[in-house]
């Protein structure tokens, strides 16, 4: 998981606030991923994005959460109005172009919502 | 439909010992690759090791092994030689070539290494 950078580590954030997290990719990697682990749990794909693109969503929630890749800078995954059951640590991992079963881990961003 | 199953939520065992990490899968895809990670008390995701499905040879890495049998549609993780370190959960994952993009992951065990 060497290289794939994400911050903040922690975030806290009250009830109806927007959490923005952010995701870099490894070097020379086009594709990133975003994943949700809830307490207890492991984690579930939400989103799939290439450079300005949104690949595969099919893990979003509907409503209040969307994410993006833009052409420079990293990935961001936003999550608007947040609420207690947004709590959990969120993952993001990257991958070569045409190399999405291996996919590259961050260190994970922590949000707490109070 | 891709589906991996962690049957064991915890697990001890005494240090200097090996264990075995159980986990099984399920998958019409062909090709795919099966992944465990570690995932301390902090909470980054470690990567272990890998195996593909077509790999002839269990993949081994230091202490871990992967005990692949595929007509089972098992990848247990074993390690050898516990350590104190290696207290954590342990998560099997599974990545398919050719459906979908993601990785599928089990709901992870716990191993507490003993003194």
């Amino acid at each position: 998981n060497a290289g794939v950078m994400q911050n903040p580590r922690h975030l806290v954030r009250r009830r109806g606030q927007e959490a923005r997290l952010r995701c870099s990719p490894m070097k020379g990697h086009s594709h990133v991923y975003w994943y949700r682990q809830l307490p207890e749990e492991g984690l579930k794909f939400m989103v799939y994005l290439q450079k300005e693109n949104i690949i595969d969503e099919s893990g979003m929630p509907k409503e209040r959460f969307s994410a993006e890749f833009p052409k420079e800078g990293p990935s961001i995954l936003r999550i608007q109005q947040v609420v207690r059951g947004d709590s959990a640590a969120y993952f993001c991992a990257s991958s070569l172009a045409g190399r999405k079963n291996i996919q590259y881990f961050g260190a994970g961003t922590r949000l707490s919502v109070l | 439909a891709q589906k991996i199953t962690q049957t064991q939520p915890g697990m001890f065992v005494q240090e200097k010992e090996a264990v075995t990490l159980d986990c099984t899968y399920d998958t019409s895809d062909p090709s795919y690759g099966l992944f465990w990670y570690k995932q301390p008390s902090s909470g980054e995701m470690i990567f272990l090791i890998y195996q593909g499905s077509y790999d002839q040879q269990n993949a081994t890495e230091g202490r871990y092994s992967l005990n692949f049998q595929k007509a089972r549609k098992s990848a247990n993780l074993v390690i050898s030689a516990s350590q104190l370190g290696d207290s954590a959960m342990y998560f099997c994952a599974m990545s398919p070539q050719n459906t979908g993009n993601q990785f599928y992951f089990g709901t992870g065990t716990s191993l507490t290494v003993i003194p």
